[in-house]
């Protein structure tokens, strides 16, 4: 199985700061991962898909980065709203897994 | 708007059997793979089971493999999950998702306990 290694497990954050999560695949995944935001008591929703590509309705002060094995999501600007779990998931091969998540919380 | 609604979710006791439901709207429910990911508590995400959309594959996690089984009415826009020989760790909030990932249920909480 492909391993998601997720950093740094949390994370906390002043509002307005640019703030950066990584994720590294343990085998080259080329730009199959995607990533996802949950708050509490909710389902995950997702934010970017093929690394880089930002799903319809999620502010632009998302974006994500990178290909093969290292990916990055990044805040610009936090917001009070953006307080909430994040996961980074490949889809480059069965079973699909995630990392085991980001808890980013506002300083 | 796509809807994704799980149900069946409950109590059970090590070693017995669930199904849960999932029933799509707002989209062509036969026209796409669907996915069942579950989630123990204050843990991570762990994908377990995918149809796809004319019920041709399925693909499952070890975890499950042998305990479990996807399937799919698409006169009924409805996702199944059979639970069978149910663990502990088992025990999670199950999710419904269409396709790439993009749209996910509310989620039912399945409990194994005795």
């Amino acid at each position: 199985d492909i391993q998601m290694t997720q950093s740094p497990p949390s994370l906390s954050a002043s509002l307005g700061e640019t703030i950066s999560i990584e994720c590294l695949a343990s085998e080259g995944i080329y730009s199959n991962l995607a990533w996802y935001q949950q708050k509490p008591g909710k389902s995950p929703q997702l934010l970017i898909y093929g690394a880089s590509s930002l799903q319809d309705g999620v502010p632009s002060r998302f974006s994500g980065s990178g290909s093969g094995t290292q990916f990055s999501l990044k805040i610009s600007s936090m917001q009070p709203e953006d307080e909430a779990d994040y996961f980074c998931q490949q889809s480059y091969k069965f079973p699909l897994t995630f990392g085991s998540g980001t808890k980013l919380e506002i300083k | 708007e796509v809807q994704l609604v799980e149900s069946g979710g409950g109590l059970v006791k090590p070693g017995s059997s669930l199904k849960l439901s999932c029933v799509a709207s707002g989209f062509t429910f036969s026209s796409y793979g669907m996915h069942w990911i579950r989630q123990a508590p204050k843990k991570g995400l762990e994908w377990i089971a995918l149809i796809y959309y004319d019920s041709s594959n399925k693909y499952y996690a070890d975890s499950v493999k042998g305990r479990f089984t996807i399937s799919r009415d698409n006169s009924k826009n409805t996702l199944y999950l059979e639970m069978n020989s149910l663990r502990s760790e088992d025990t999670a909030m199950y999710y419904c998702a269409k396709a790439h990932l993009a749209y996910w249920g509310q989620g039912t909480l399945v409990t194994v306990s005795s």
